[in-house]
C-alpha cells in the first residue's frame, strides 16, 4: 500500500462546476499537506499548502486537511477551463520536510 | 530569473548508453532533487542534495548518479541506459528555510530508451 492514495482520473466537470479533489494517507507524522497543480508537458507548480489541520482558502481554491481521517482535499469554485491539469497532493514530516511524499496525481479536465 | 533550468529537453538513447541530464537554478537554492515521473506513479525521488557537495538517494537510485559540485548545478547521470528508464525527468530546488519547503521545477527532460 502506498503511502499517499490519490484517484488518477480522469475527473471531467462542466465549466462553472464546484470540484472536489481528494488524497488519503497512512502515515501519521505527516505535518505538511500540499497541492501542486502540473500543466500538460509542464513541470509542477504549488497551489497550495497547509501545516497540520484545518482549511485555507486562497480565491477559488479551498485546501482542508482532516489529520483524524489522514484525507486531505482541495476544493476548486466556479471551475474554468483553464484550470484543467494534473493536481498533485504532497506531505512531509515536520522533522525532514524537505522530503516529499507524492501521490500520483488526479488528471482534471474542465468542459466549457 | 530563469528559475529552474532543465537541458536536453528530449533524448532518445539506445540500451547500454549513457547520458547525463543538467539542471541548474539561479535562485541561490540549498535543496535540489531530481525526480522520475511515470504514469499513474506520480513523482517519485532519484536523488537530492541537501548543499554543494552532498547528495544522497532518494526512493529509486539504482541505475543513476549524482553530482553536486557547484550550488547551482545538480547533474544526474545514467551509466548504462536501460528500457525501464524511460520516463520524464524533473529537477526541483527548494529554499531551506521555507516550512512549506516548496519547490520550483523545472520544465522536464523527456527520455526514450530503446
Amino acid at each position: 500500500q502506498k503511502e499517499v492514495e490519490q484517484d488518477p482520473g480522469p475527473l471531467s466537470v462542466p465549466e462553472g462546476a464546484i470540484v472536489s479533489l481528494n488524497c488519503t494517507y497512512s502515515n501519521s507524522a505527516f505535518q505538511y499537506f500540499m497541492w501542486y497543480r502540473q500543466y500538460s508537458r509542464k513541470g509542477p507548480e504549488l497551489l497550495m499548502y497547509t501545516y497540520s489541520s484545518g482549511n485555507k482558502e486562497d480565491g477559488r481554491f479551498t485546501a482542508q486537511v482532516d489529520k483524524s481521517s489522514k484525507y486531505i482535499s482541495l476544493f476548486i469554485r466556479d471551475s474554468q477551463p483553464s484550470d484543467s491539469a494534473t493536481y498533485l497532493c504532497a506531505m512531509s514530516e515536520v522533522d525532514s520536510n524537505y522530503q516529499l511524499i507524492w501521490g500520483a496525481g488526479t488528471k482534471l479536465i474542465i468542459k466549457p | 530569473n530563469a528559475g529552474v533550468t532543465q537541458t536536453p529537453k528530449f533524448r532518445v538513447l539506445k540500451t547500454g548508453q549513457s547520458m547525463t541530464l543538467l539542471c541548474a537554478q539561479d535562485m541561490n537554492h540549498e535543496y535540489m532533487y531530481w525526480y522520475r515521473q511515470d504514469p499513474g506513479m506520480g513523482l517519485r525521488l532519484i536523488h537530492y542534495s541537501v548543499g554543494e557537495g552532498t547528495t544522497a538517494k532518494g526512493e529509486v537510485p539504482d541505475g543513476y548518479n549524482v553530482s553536486r559540485l557547484k550550488k547551482q548545478n545538480f547533474l544526474l547521470g545514467l551509466e548504462s541506459a536501460a528500457p525501464s528508464q524511460t520516463s520524464v525527468y524533473f529537477c526541483a530546488s527548494s529554499y531551506w528555510r521555507e516550512l512549506n519547503n516548496e519547490q520550483f521545477f523545472g520544465p522536464g527532460t523527456r527520455l526514450t530508451v530503446l
